[in-house]
């Protein structure tokens, strides 16, 4: 069955610093990968996805991230973080089923991110 | 901006009741799925609907049922409430490959 696990629950970083966060997974074939970022007591915005194609994947708010293969991973990246970027991150794959592409999304547990000023 | 708006936006049940969850979905979205999200988790899909059918479910129990409509808005109805149902539940729509989620309805069961 397909998993993904997200080793930090917490992360803290100084604003300006330098992010990533990690992500792997467990899937059988070619995973759709997708990060996504939950601000308390809201609902779920997608920073990027990743289907096929170039590995390195650019999305909103200046994050991005990389699909290795060999590494099951998918980290999030960014390169100088904003006292905004606060927020919890998901990490999900998707698991395609029933033919077409339907597909439902499984989440990891997610990594709350604490930006110190 | 969201494009799928879930209604309402906090409730409390007592156990053993009956609750219904609305989402209304952006204008050609036919595919919806419902998720749950506990507290310190992250969201567990439930089921979805595509063209107001259910074409998929995670392992949740009967007791948690759904519909869609023609007018792009669904329901989640959960029986028999029981406490571990507290959580916040997820509407997402999606027209293709990329689902759009809304903010959520946080369900206490009391």
């Amino acid at each position: 069955a397909q998993s993904v696990t997200q080793p930090d629950i917490h992360i803290t970083v100084s604003e300006g610093a330098s992010l990533e966060l990690r992500c792997n997974y467990s899937y059988g074939a070619t995973p759709y990968l997708f990060w996504y970022v939950q601000s308390p007591g809201q609902g779920l915005q997608l920073l990027l996805k990743y289907f096929s194609g170039d590995t390195l994947v650019q999305g909103i708010k200046g994050f991005e991230a990389e699909f290795k293969r060999s590494q099951s991973s998918f980290n999030l990246r960014k390169p100088s973080v904003h006292w905004s970027d606060a927020a919890e991150y998901f990490c999900a794959v998707g698991d395609l089923y029933g033919g077409g592409s339907n597909y439902k999304l499984t989440f990891g547990k997610g990594t709350l991110l604490t930006v110190n000023p | 901006e969201t494009g799928v708006t879930q209604s309402p936006t906090h409730l409390i049940k007592t156990r053993g009741q009956q609750v219904t969850l609305r989402c209304s979905s952006q204008s050609g979205h036919n595919t919806v799925s419902w998720y749950q999200q506990a507290l310190g988790q992250g969201p567990q899909f439930i089921f979805q609907y595509y063209r107001e059918e259910e074409n998929g479910r995670g392992n949740f129990p009967p007791r948690f049922s759904g519909l869609q409509f023609p007018n792009y808005s669904s329901e989640l109805n959960v029986n028999a409430l029981e406490l571990d149902d507290s959580a916040l539940y997820l509407c997402a729509s999606s027209a293709g490959f990329g689902y759009t989620f809304g903010s959520g309805t946080r369900l206490t069961v009391v």
